[in-house]
């Protein structure tokens, strides 16, 4: 089982700046993945990035990398160059290995102002 | 291409009526998956389908009941509803379990019981 906090219910940033938003998470699973997704305002779910849990490596998705520290179980994500099209909200979801079910944190809100 | 589709878009009904949401998709995806998103919350798995012909629960599964009409098609029927099942429902499909590989959602239906 899973539990999941996303501390910032909202975030804003400038356009062009960086953005981190933060998610530590409990799991009782030895290998794991874990998720950001990203909900803008259409509602329809979009992936963002993924991590497998026994990777060092932290994983890069063009603009978007996370910092994964797995001993703080601490997953944040960073925005760099932030674009207007970056606003929405934001899950992270963490999840056992070959597991059908994610569990997703509740979100964080991210403003971009031009 | 469709990707993932659901209807309706919005339903309103009485409490203890009935009605069946209906998800498809056209990627030819091993498993489907229904959740829901109340307010300020993340998405949370209400059933999901790992392969035709197999359905399991998933965290809140009271009050619902699933099929997996064939490899595309994925519906959840609610026989009696509730005020406590007002909700936006999202259906999504991966190739492999949700651990491994990337969900896509579709846009959601938006219920509310009176």
């Amino acid at each position: 089982a899973q539990t999941v906090t996303q501390s910032q219910p909202e975030m804003s940033v400038q356009e062009a700046e960086t953005v981190t938003l933060s998610c530590t998470y409990d799991t009782s699973e030895s290998d794991y993945y874990l998720f950001w997704y990203k909900q803008p305002p259409s509602r329809q779910m979009i992936l963002v990035i993924r991590q497998e849990a026994y990777k060092q490596q932290n994983a890069t998705e063009n603009r978007f990398s996370v910092n994964f520290q797995k001993a703080a179980k601490s997953f944040s994500l960073k925005i760099s160059d932030s674009q207007l099209g970056d606003a929405a909200m934001y899950f992270c979801a963490p999840t056992g290995a070959g597991s059908y079910q994610l569990t997703f944190g509740k979100g964080t809100k991210l403003s971009v102002i031009p | 291409n469709a990707g993932v589709t659901q209807t309706p878009k919005f339903q309103v009904l009485k409490t203890g009526q009935s009605m069946t949401l209906q998800c498809a998709q056209d990627m030819n995806h091993n498993s489907m998956y229904w959740y829901r998103q109340d307010p300020g919350m993340g998405l949370r798995l209400i059933y999901y389908s790992a392969s035709e012909g197999t359905t399991d629960k998933g965290e809140v599964p009271n009050g619902y009941n699933v099929s997996r009409l064939n490899k595309r098609e994925f519906s959840l029927r609610l026989e009696s509803a509730a005020p406590s099942q007002t909700s936006v429902y999202f259906c999504a499909s991966s190739e492999e379990p949700a651990s491994t590989d990337t969900q896509y959602f579709g846009p959601g239906t938006r219920l509310t019981v009176l």
